[in-house]
């Protein structure tokens, strides 16, 4: 079955310093994989995707993520955090081939940019 | 274009009461769900649609029903609501499969059931 894992509820990072934001994930074939962040009170907003091809992704406000094939990863980075980066932070997977119309989303990361 | 648009923005209803929640897009997307929000448990699909006509179920579809008779709205019904389901729900759109599979989200219904 698929399955995302999020394993920390919380990260602290003071403004400045580079931040990860950790994603595994389980799927039966191959995998596309989401980061989406939501801020206070508001819908789900789209970061980066990986489909295929490199397996460094660049997204939106500076943010990055590394599909790693063998430890079935997909962290988020930002190499110098920002206090707007403030919010929560979504790791998704969807199934390439078979039973792709489900997304599966883990339980989120609270990211607290300190100033 | 709008994009994705859900009704009411908060709703308290009694155990028991049935209500539709309203979702619209305006993007021409195939693909719409649903999903609910509860602390410490990231997003669970109720519904989906892959379009007009065409719904399947998801991780947590019980007490939840759904139709789909145009592309634009997938509305989401509560036949009798009970305090578990108590949550945020929100809507979701994307183009079928492919680059374009990145999803749209509305601004959620925040629903308590008494």
């Amino acid at each position: 079955a698929q399955s995302v894992a999020q394993p920390e509820d919380q990260v602290n990072v003071a403004e400045g310093n580079p931040l990860t934001v950790k994603c595994t994930y389980s799927v039966s074939g191959n995998p596309y994989l989401f980061w989406y962040v939501q801020y206070p009170n508001r819908g789900l907003q789209f970061l980066l995707k990986y489909i295929t091809g490199d397996n460094l992704v660049k997204g939106s406000y500076g943010f990055e993520a590394e599909f790693n094939k063998s430890q079935t990863s997909f962290h988020l980075k930002k190499p110098s955090a920002l206090v707007s980066d403030s919010a929560l932070y979504f790791c998704a997977v969807r199934e390439a081939l078979y039973n792709f119309n489900k997304f599966y989303f883990g339980s989120g990361t609270k990211l607290n940019v300190k100033p | 274009n709008a994009g994705v648009t859900q009704t009411p923005k908060f709703q308290v209803l009694k155990t028991g009461q049935s209500m539709t929640l309203q979702c619209a897009q305006d993007m021409n997307h195939e693909y719409m769900s649903w999903y609910r929000q509860d602390p410490g448990m990231g997003l669970r699909l109720i519904h989906y649609s892959v379009g007009a006509g065409i719904t399947d179920q998801g991780e947590v579809p019980n007490g939840y029903n759904v139709s789909r008779s145009t592309t634009e709205d997938f509305p989401l019904r509560l036949l009798s609501a009970a305090p578990s389901q108590t949550s945020v729900y929100f809507c979701a759109s994307s183009y079928q499969r492919g680059a374009k599979d990145t999803q749209y989200f509305g601004p959620g219904t925040r629903l308590t059931v008494l």
